[in-house]
């Protein structure tokens, strides 16, 4: 049983440009949540999506998108790229209904913005 | 709001020491709380959660937790580490999910670092 993954594993962009991340999420898994992890930092939420629709977002601009497919995979979009966007973003899986269900993360997309 | 505060940046300890990595928490109601490792160039693994009940928790690789409202801390620990512990530790929190259907977003903290000397 695969869990999450998490592609490009790596990536190298200039400031302006546009990123698509892409996540899939474990077996049986419904609901995807992304986060962003500057260095030396603990991880940030940017959103979370279920039923294709984002239904809780964190303190991120607009620049920050995402969308969800039927088949419960995410792409975070991330427009107009400034330094500071050079993390590690995070995606996370879970299923939905169940309160003490656990979130389970990929290995992340390290970016990197010159 | 929710926040974590992980008070000790890095930790050095000899392996087969025991350890304890200090969490506390801000937030108004119950807490979900959970303590995450991340190896280099991995994701985060769940060591260990808690929801309610029992307020010392069992986790996996052989640590455990101890959740204390008083004090508002959920902190870490382990009897003896091994050289394969060496990674950084997140705690989090999370809303209590009796209040809120679905996965709702955890807050970490900032990670404590630990390193395992011979």
């Amino acid at each position: 049983d695969a869990g999450v993954t998490q592609s490009p594993t790596h990536l190298i962009k200039t400031r302006g440009q546009q990123v698509t991340l892409r996540c899939s999420p474990k077996s049986g898994h419904d609901t995807v949540s992304w986060y962003q992890q500057a260095l030396g930092q603990g991880p940030q939420f940017i959103f979370q999506y279920y039923e294709e629709e984002e239904r809780q977002r964190g303190n991120f601009p607009d620049r920050f998108s995402g969308h969800q497919f039927p088949n419960y995979s995410s792409e975070l979009n991330v427009n107009a790229l400034l330094l500071g966007d050079s993390a590690l973003y995070l995606c996370a899986s879970s299923q939905n209904g169940g309160p003490k269900e656990t979130q389970y993360f990929g290995p992340g997309t390290r970016l990197l913005v010159l | 709001a929710q926040s974590v505060t992980q008070p000790d940046i890095h930790i050095t300890v000899s392996e087969g020491a025991s350890l304890e990595l200090r969490c506390n928490y801000s937030y108004g109601a119950t807490p979900y709380l959970f303590w995450y490792v991340q190896s280099p160039g991995q994701g985060l693994q769940l060591l260990l959660k808690y929801f309610s009940g029992d307020t010392l928790v069992q986790g996996i690789k052989g640590f455990e937790a101890e959740f204390k409202r008083s004090q508002s801390s959920f902190n870490l620990r382990k009897p003896s580490v091994h050289w394969s512990d060496a990674a950084e530790y997140f705690c989090a929190v999370g809303p209590n999910p009796n209040l809120n259907f679905g996965n709702e977003k955890l807050t970490f903290g900032t990670g404590t670092r630990l390193t395992i000397i011979p």
